[in-house]
């Protein structure tokens, strides 16, 4: 059961802002908010991932709500590029389990018109 | 390379034949993830390996698979007697620590097509 809720696809145009949605209400105080993204015909590649303070990094922000049950990817400003799967995804403290297996939803499709 | 390589990256069997998928992570990473991924759909957990302790199979779908890592690096991913229901993508992904902060690495996946 993944422990994530993401819109199935969302769509944005290009050089505009994208904020793009996770739901986690179940989460622990020690899990770890991780996002991927997956480029057609690829495997997917890490963008970023947070605590509990809002992160920064060359590809994007993730913001995180105060109770932690959700948070936001945000791309400054889309391009065609960044049409792609994204997955938002739990990292627990033990490893073992569903922490290990890392539950993969179906993500969010995000397209971007030129 | 600098990245996971997976070979082949293309794959068409006839049903019943064995297959071999190749997983060469980024050297000097401890822990070394399969995941499966059929059309439209999610990762799929498979096998997880951790340094010299015993791999986590509890993802492995039938006992027509298996998996080993040899030398703490290069893994392969053995599936038996193919069906068509083992059309995917096999995606290896490699980490440097299996630990809640630790970025996986994917490779570009092996596409398995069984006729």
């Amino acid at each position: 059961d993944a422990k994530t809720t993401q819109p199935n696809s969302m769509e944005s145009n290009e050089e505009e802002p994208v904020h793009l949605p996770c739901n986690h209400s179940t989460i622990s105080g020690t899990d770890y908010i991780h996002w991927y993204r997956q480029l057609p015909s690829q495997g997917p590649e890490y963008v970023i991932h947070g605590l509990t303070s809002n992160v920064n990094n060359r590809m994007a922000s993730l913001a995180i709500a105060e109770d932690r049950k959700s948070s936001t990817l945000i791309l400054h400003r889309a391009t065609l590029r960044d049409a792609a799967v994204y997955y938002c995804i739990l990292r627990g403290l033990y490893n073992a389990g569903n922490n290990r297996k890392l539950i993969w939803g179906l993500g969010t499709s995000l397209a971007v018109n030129p | 390379g600098a990245g996971v390589s997976q070979s082949p990256s293309n794959k068409v069997t006839e049903k019943g034949k064995d297959v071999e998928l190749r997983c060469d992570p980024i050297s000097g990473h401890t822990a070394l993830y399969w995941y499966r991924q059929s059309l439209g759909q999610g990762l799929e957990f498979l096998i997880y390996f951790q340094g010299n302790s015993a791999p986590d199979k509890s993802g492995l779908p039938s006992d027509r698979f298996s998996a080993e890592r040899t030398g703490g690096s290069v893994s392969t991913l053995t599936i038996q007697r193919t069906q068509q229901e083992d059309s995917a993508v096999y995606l290896c992904a490699s980490s440097v620590t299996s630990g809640r902060a630790g970025e996986l690495f994917f490779g570009e996946g092996s596409r398995l097509t069984v006729l």
